[in-house]
């Protein structure tokens, strides 16, 4: 089944200690996104890319960066976690249809701890 | 500019009774519509969507919603509750600006047996 993958489901780290998450589609989605959802929260877009387009949200962290190598892969780089950024992150994808997102496709998100 | 109101931050209801999850939307155009279903430590999975054909939209496990442009609704709905509907649940808008889908902050259900 075509799907959005997340690697690992959960992941534990150290204050300061950089850690990459990883996530890759077979959808051959053009979008591919990275959101923050913490609890009790709605999930907060980090950033997005459009095909090769990186578009970082305003309030996003420098701390926080992003890779897409090809269509199906895309990676968040975390570079020095703090307490704060413990969270479930997830990544979705999509298509634009009529000049807009249609729907989007979630991985199972991982868990960072920040010890 | 797009935005989405979900009303009710929690909402509890006895199995086998009705399921009404509220969702108000402002958008300057025909907007893209979406209800999705999150269970603790999942990803978000699409129950249904509106993309201005039918104005009633059917999903899976027996929800529904109905856009009402004259209210700038999109509630959902389900007759009769089940156990394993106890989940969070969020409405999302996308209208022109292409990239994005925003969020409402979610809404808490509850089955109680």
């Amino acid at each position: 089944d075509a799907m959005v993958i997340q690697n690992p489901r959960y992941q534990v780290t150290q204050f300061g200690k950089p850690v990459t998450l990883s996530c890759s589609q077979t959808l051959n989605h053009n979008v591919m996104y990275w959101y923050q959802q913490k609890s009790s929260q709605a999930p907060k877009l980090l950033f997005h890319y459009y095909d090769k387009d990186f578009n970082n949200e305003a309030d996003t962290p420098d701390n926080f960066q992003s890779r897409r190598p090809n269509t199906s892969f895309c990676f968040l780089d975390i570079r020095s976690p703090g307490l704060g950024d413990a969270a479930m992150y997830l990544c979705a994808t999509s298509t634009i249809m009529g000049g807009r997102t249609d729907t989007q496709y979630f991985g199972p998100g991982t868990r960072l701890t920040v010890l | 500019a797009q935005s989405v109101t979900q009303l009710g931050s929690h909402v509890s209801v006895s199995e086998g009774a009705l399921v009404l999850l509220r969702c108000n939307y402002s958008s300057s155009v025909p907007p893209y519509l979406f209800w999705y279903v999150q269970y603790p430590n999942q990803g978000l999975q699409l129950l249904l969507k509106y993309t201005s054909a039918a104005t009633l939209v059917k999903g899976i496990n027996g929800f529904e919603a109905e856009f009402k442009k004259s209210e700038t609704s999109f509630h959902l709905t389900k007759p009769s509750a089940h156990m394993s509907d106890a989940a969070e649940y969020f409405c999302a808008v996308s209208d022109r600006k292409p990239d994005k889908l925003i969020f409402g902050t979610g809404t808490r259900l509850q089955v109680f047996p």
